[in-house]
């Protein structure tokens, strides 16, 4: 069974840093693009952060950009997101997300469970 | 525009069908993709491409694309079809995906 399966959250406070991880099972994470998406309590859906399948090319949403990195080591099957400079309305559930694109396009087709980031004083 | 604008809430009776729409610029250039979210739960994507449903998906979904708009139809809504759905694209840089706004279906 596909999977992907994140940790790391916490409660942090602002200014602070944290690192999550993602690490995926049943299928060779090394050989697709991993995306972080977060979603603020109450709120909907963000993109944060992409990364491709080598590693080489990564691309930040602008509300994150300078504060954030995205990694992945391929032997451990594994992607990160490293978060500093942490601002309260970075609070949300972050996810990892398979990409996938096809003759059908582009779409995210395995999710992970989430993991809690809290950034409170 | 990356944005994709998404009507917040619609209400359907159960056994009936509902169409939830998705407008953006951006979906002229790449398909939407639909996803399922219930309370406390991740996303499920149940739509994607022209109108491919992942396995395990219930065919009385459907997807449909014409011009800035995608669509997505529940016919013969299921209590268990209660959900926020999100529709996403690639954004204008292609390099990563903008998100719907999401619709709340409520099904009486």
């Amino acid at each position: 069974q596909m999977q992907l399966v994140e940790s790391g959250g916490g409660v942090v406070q602002p200014g602070g840093s944290l690192r999550v991880s993602c690490v995926g099972s049943g299928f060779m994470l090394s050989t697709y693009a991993v995306h972080w998406v977060r979603q603020a309590p109450g709120k909907g859906l963000e993109g944060v952060a992409v990364i491709s399948y080598t590693g080489s090319d990564k691309y930040y949403a602008d509300s994150v950009k300078g504060r954030f990195t995205i990694s992945r080591d391929n032997y451990k099957n594994t992607v990160y997101l490293q978060m500093n400079s942490l601002r309260v309305e970075d609070t949300a559930v972050y996810y990892c997300a398979r990409d996938e694109y096809d003759s059908s396009g582009y779409y995210v087709d395995v999710w992970g469970q989430g993991t809690t980031v809290t950034v409170s004083s | 525009s990356s944005e994709l604008t998404q009507d917040p809430a619609v209400s359907v009776a159960l056994g009936q069908t509902v169409r939830i729409t998705c407008q953006g610029d951006i979906l002229r250039i790449y398909y939407a993709s639909w996803y399922q979210q219930k309370p406390g739960q991740a996303p499920v994507l149940v739509i994607y491409g022209k109108n491919y449903r992942p396995s395990g998906i219930p065919d009385r979904l459907s997807g449909s694309n014409s011009g800035n708009t995608a669509s997505l139809t529940i016919a013969g809504a299921q209590a268990e079809d209660e959900a926020v759905y999100y529709c996403n694209s690639r954004d204008s840089s292609g390099n990563h995906y903008v998100f719907g706004t999401g619709t709340k279906v409520t099904v009486l």
